[in-house]
């Protein structure tokens, strides 16, 4: 069963960069079948769709982040990143990493998988 | 972006009872929906992919259907378990949209 766990600095200050690793285990992130995202949730409402990466390369993110974020992945150490550039207090969430599956036949699959989260704070 | 609307925002209920709720799109997304549920302090879990496909382990008291613009989920028969808060989310197109959510609450 694959697993996924976020990892990285819980606290932050305005303007810095947030910086997490979803570490995959249980499977391969470089399989051809799954898209890897981060979602995010700020405490008591709803879930956002930050980006996800695939790992033939092809990267898509939300337009409302695009600025800000970069996606990326380690094949070799089988994790992927999220770099957040020039938090505010509006960034304050849960941070979700998440695979998306996808059958050659059914199509995409949803988000089949979650890491538990971890919870990131913008404050000075 | 495709907007998705979700009611009610808020639903109270008894074990044992029938629960639908429903799920707008702001445009077609065809059958590319998927029903998630959230506890407190955990991360979602998929319940149905593709409007109405059931996920492995899911239990069959959960059911998806609709397609285009208009979906709902389904509890035949409400379980402690099940006292939950549920999203919706479209994967017809980028961005991945969610819906607000649904608290489904104990009456």
């Amino acid at each position: 069963q694959v697993q996924l766990e976020e990892s990285g600095p819980g606290l932050l200050k305005p303007s810095q960069t947030l910086s997490l690793t979803c570490t995959v285990s249980g499977g391969s992130i470089s399989s051809g079948s799954h898209y890897w995202s981060w979602i995010r949730q700020p405490a008591g409402k709803g879930l956002e769709w930050i980006g996800r990466i695939y790992t033939s390369g092809s990267i898509s993110y939300n337009p409302s982040l695009k600025s800000r974020v970069t996606i990326s992945a380690d094949t070799s150490k089988n994790q992927f990143s999220l770099k957040l550039s020039s938090v505010t207090a509006a960034d304050t969430a849960v941070y979700y990493c998440a695979r998306e599956g996808y059958d050659i036949l059914t199509g995409y699959l949803g988000f089949q998988q979650w890491g538990q989260g971890t919870l990131v704070t913008v404050s000075s | 972006d495709i907007q998705m609307t979700q009611s009610p925002s808020t639903l109270s209920a008894s074990v044992g009872d029938r629960v639908t709720i429903t799920c707008r799109a702001s445009q077609s997304i065809s059958s590319w929906l998927a029903w998630y549920q959230q506890k407190p302090g955990k991360a979602p879990k998929l319940l149905i992919y593709k409007a109405s496909s059931l996920e492995s382990g899911v239990p069959s008291r959960f059911s998806g259907s609709g397609s285009g613009t208009e979906f709902t989920l389904t509890i035949s028969s409400l379980q402690p378990d099940d006292y939950a808060t549920y999203y919706c989310q479209q994967y017809n197109d980028y961005p991945r949209t969610f819906g607000q959510g649904t608290k489904l609450e104990i009456k």
